[in-house]
């Protein structure tokens, strides 16, 4: 079993619709992270979250709003789904140890048309 | 703010041939991961280098790390079909906490028989 887990893998929707997407963890991590791939673009961090009380805005946040529900979950919303959010996404989590890299779910793709 | 850059974006090279992608960064840091990622795939770690001069060696990969330059390079001998893929770079930005991490856009590499 993958120790990152998003859900759903794929998803296609219509603009204007509220959109969650889910990612679980069994690394036992403290910090969980949302990224955003777009092709040629590398990725761009959204939020991140340290622990279940502590939430932070990414570099691209507008949006997107998330939710720590517990130390294993964390959770990507949109609230009303606009094309040019159609992207890769992908949950990562990390200890927070500078000598271990951050650790990737095997991502999202969403469409949004 | 931090800018990552890597060069080649796009490389196609001959199986048994050696090449070196670049990472350039603009400002101050001394943390330094590579990330492969295969098609439609997550990002798997290669190489986490955290002080000037380090060496990592994987196989046919090596990376290295020279922070006075502000550079880190992945030297690649003796390509084979494998390790067809892109490949990233992403910097330490949030001055040794390790929360935040500045990607470059990826080195896509083809390897031909």
């Amino acid at each position: 079993d993958a120790d990152v887990t998003q859900t759903p893998r794929n998803r296609i929707t219509k603009t204007g619709k509220r959109i969650m997407l889910e990612c679980s963890q069994t690394k036992g991590h403290d910090r969980m992270y949302w990224y955003r791939q777009d092709p040629g673009l590398g990725l761009q961090l959204i939020y991140y979250s340290f622990d279940v009380k502590d939430i932070n805005k990414g570099e691209i946040s507008d949006g997107y709003s998330v939710s720590r529900q517990a130390q294993a979950k964390f959770s990507l919303s949109l609230e009303s789904a606009i094309p040019n959010q159609t992207a890769l996404y992908f949950c990562a989590t990390s200890d927070g140890t500078v000598n271990q890299p951050q650790h990737f779910g095997d991502g999202t793709r969403l469409s949004i048309l | 703010e931090l800018k990552v850059e890597q060069n080649p974006l796009f490389l196609s090279m001959q199986e048994g041939k050696n090449y070196t992608i670049y990472c350039n960064y603009s400002t101050t840091s001394d943390r330094l991961y590579w990330y492969r990622q295969d098609p439609g795939k997550s990002l798997e770690s290669l190489f986490v280098l955290l002080s000037n001069g380090a060496v990592k060696q994987e196989g046919r990969l090596m990376a290295s790390l020279d922070t006075k330059a502000r550079l880190s390079t992945l030297h690649i001998t003796a390509a084979v079909h494998d390790l067809s893929a892109t490949y990233f770079c992403a910097v330490d930005d949030s001055g040794g906490s390790n929360y935040k991490l500045t990607f470059g856009k990826g080195t896509l590499l083809t390897v031909n028989p």
